[in-house]
């Protein structure tokens, strides 16, 4: 099975509004990575983290190795944040693999 | 600023033929690697590599090769091409510590 499960796959938020996204983790994840792919298909690095959290702005990530997830959460909207999000944990960080899950689509509508 | 440059962005190549796939990056970062990302499939690790002269093997290393000449290097090569690697492949570097992954742009390869 997925070893990471994003939830949910796809996401409409009206402009302004707040929402989570959430990845579930079924192998020993040790660090997290979130990741926003924009529409002209760029990765772009949002966050790396190490059980705790970490907030840039609008975004705030948290992750719990004990309980195996991690959350992304989006306030106050905007257009820009459409894309697709994705996560990817790492379970030994000297084998250098990073597990993806297979992304949560969002859609914010004026 | 991290940068990962990926070239050709697109690419269009027989079936049995050879593609080589390029990636360079300024960051001096050690680590490097080949992903291809499918529809339903998320992405997925193909190689990687700890430094100039080695590579390792991803999750599906079969029907590719890998090559790291130097530091800011790091090739894909497809031997024999076939459709099922119709795909998008990304390159990306990462630092030994913290190993935040800076992505290249990914190229858009078609196997016909």
């Amino acid at each position: 099975g997925d070893k990471v499960k994003q939830s949910p796959s796809a996401l409409s938020l009206q402009e302004g509004t707040n929402s989570a996204l959430r990845c579930n983790f079924s192998i020993a994840a040790t660090t997290v990575q979130w990741f926003l792919q924009n529409p002209r298909g760029s990765l772009i690095n949002l966050f790396y983290l190490v059980p705790g959290t970490k907030e840039n702005g609008r975004l705030k990530s948290a992750f719990d190795s004990k309980e195996s997830y991690s959350t992304l959460h989006i306030r106050d909207a905007q257009l820009e944040d459409s894309g697709t999000y994705f996560c990817a944990a790492e379970e030994d960080p000297g084998y250098q693999n990073f597990y993806f899950g297979k992304g949560t689509s969002l859609t914010v509508i004026p | 600023e991290a940068a990962v440059t990926q070239s050709p962005r697109n690419k269009v190549a027989v079936t049995g033929g050879k593609v080589t796939l390029s990636c360079n990056q300024t960051n001096n970062h050690n680590n490097m690697y080949w992903y291809r990302q499918d529809t339903g499939h998320g992405l997925r690790l193909i190689h990687y590599s700890y430094g100039a002269g080695s590579t390792e093997k991803g999750d599906i290393p079969d029907g590719y090769k890998a090559s790291r000449p130097s530091q800011e290097n790091f090739s894909l090569i497809l031997e024999l091409a076939t459709p099922s690697q119709t795909s998008v492949y990304f390159c990306a570097s990462g630092d030994a510590g913290e190993n935040t992954l800076y992505f290249g742009a990914g190229t858009r390869l078609s196997v016909l």
